[in-house]
């Protein structure tokens, strides 16, 4: 089945880099999600990356896989105290048209970023 | 802004009480997912529909749980005879047809059962 994990704290200093981690456990053709979660909100999508690709940049987010060891990377340059919140990992697997694309979620990093 | 609405916002219930939530996607999203958050937790997935077509149900919905989503636009879920247990953010994403699209989430609706 579908497993996907997550540390659950991080902390660094504003402009320093952070890097989040996250393994999951279904090698099949899937989509790999990175989502942020603000205190009482709901989830806004920061980038994706489909499992056919290594390494994915859009501005300060890079995404990082490694599918022999089923890892995904989530680094954010020059991180902001508004960049505290929390990160959460996500997985989609599209088989067949069975599984109809539904998320699997980590447990969340909480990351906060000190002046 | 995501496109995807949810009302209530919070909906504070006695133990016992119906409550039923409503999440209004943008009419792009023929595909529409609720998920349940509790405190601590990432989302775990409950339902899907494809347009007016309830394809999938997890075994988190109980037969208290019903969804509906009548005219494949917005979509409702009802929870009868709530309980401690059902105090958790209901998440809606809405999601155009294509599999390499991503889900785009509401603000969610949180439960709190006294």
């Amino acid at each position: 089945g579908e497993d996907v994990e997550q540390s659950l704290f991080l902390s660094v200093r504003e402009g320093d880099s952070s890097v989040i981690n996250c393994t999951y456990t279904d090698s099949s053709s899937t989509y790999l999600y990175w989502y942020k979660q603000e205190p009482g909100a709901g989830l806004q999508l920061l980038t994706y990356i489909f499992s056919n690709m290594d390494m994915k940049q859009d501005q300060r987010l890079t995404v990082l896989l490694n599918k022999k060891d089923k890892h995904l990377s989530l680094r954010i340059a020059d991180t902001q105290t508004g960049d505290s919140a929390i990160y959460f990992c996500a997985e989609s697997i599209y088989a067949g048209g069975t599984s109809y694309g539904k998320l699997t979620f980590g447990q969340g990093t909480i990351l906060t970023v000190h002046p | 802004d995501t496109g995807v609405s949810q009302d209530p916002r919070h909906k504070i219930t006695k133990r016992g009480q119906n409550v039923t939530f409503r999440c209004d996607p943008i009419s792009e999203h023929n595909r529409l997912y609720w998920y349940r958050q509790t405190l601590g937790q990432g989302p775990e997935f409950l339902t899907y529909f494809q347009n007016e077509a309830q394809l999938e149900k997890s075994r988190l919905l109980s037969d208290r749980f019903s969804a509906e989503r009548p005219k494949g636009s917005f979509s409702t879920l009802e929870i009868q005879r709530t309980e401690q247990g059902d105090s958790a953010m209901y998440l809606c994403a809405g999601m155009r047809g294509r599999s390499n699209q991503p889900q785009h989430f509401g603000d969610g609706t949180r439960l709190s059962i006294l």
